[in-house]
């Protein structure tokens, strides 16, 4: 049962454009996100998180938007640069109602930025 | 302040022996959480363990999977007679507290031939 589903496996983009992520939940209870970014043979590297109480969170070239209604969440990184590339995933935890540890991890979105 | 540590990074068992995966967290962090990777798939939660405490398991198989988190020393993540289907990379993470963003340990590829 698949709560957090990254619809797009894989996204090549243009370096200095925009790169968008996209990320679907189907659990309402969910109410805390994270978006980590990953090389091969690493572990995960945190990026940048919200809280259900915000719609967007900005960090430097990154923004999280989140939509509640729509269960949708989007990561927007620009410009983007060469060394974005990466997988990228999407997780989610339902800390008021479950464990704030237990995360959900979408399968990922491989992020190609090009020259 | 190093990062998470895990060992081994790779590990090769037959099937039926049993497998010790260590998790030391980051330098004051006292949560520690497992994930495991399937090939093609995203990580799935296992356990998560506040020190000497198991908080919450409900992604633990059953039967075979055992977590602690001592007072002292590492995280050990066991799993005992293995299978080929436990092949996956497992990764650790480390976080201060809660409602804070995890950090992650460089994982062990666990093989079972």
């Amino acid at each position: 049962d698949q709560q957090v589903k990254q619809n797009s496996p894989s996204l090549s983009v243009q370096e200095g454009r925009i790169s968008i992520l996209n990320c679907d939940y189907t659990n309402s209870m969910f109410d805390y996100f994270l978006w980590y970014k990953k090389y091969p043979a690493e572990g995960p590297t945190f990026l940048i998180s919200i809280s259900s109480i915000k719609d967007k969170n900005e960090d430097g070239r990154f923004t999280v938007f989140l939509n509640k209604s729509a269960k949708h969440l989007s990561l927007h990184i620009v410009p983007s640069q060469p060394g974005d590339s990466a997988v990228y995933f999407c997780a989610a935890s339902a800390g008021t109602t479950d464990s704030w540890g237990k995360f959900q991890f979408g399968a990922g979105t491989q992020v190609v930025v090009t020259p | 302040n190093a990062g998470v540590m895990q060992n081994p990074r790779h590990l090769v068992r037959r099937r039926g022996q049993e497998a010790r995966l260590r998790c030391s967290p980051m330098k004051g962090h006292s949560h520690v959480y497992w994930y495991r990777q399937l090939p093609e798939e995203g990580l799935k939660f296992m356990v998560y363990l506040q020190k000497e405490n198991i908080i919450d398991e409900s992604g633990m198989p059953k039967e075979r999977f055992s977590a602690e988190f001592p007072k002292e020393g590492p995280s050990i993540l066991r799993i005992q007679q293995v299978v080929r289907g436990d092949s996956a990379a497992y990764f650790c993470a480390s976080s201060p507290g809660q409602l804070v963003g995890q950090y992650f340990g460089p994982g062990t590829r666990l093989t079972v031939t």
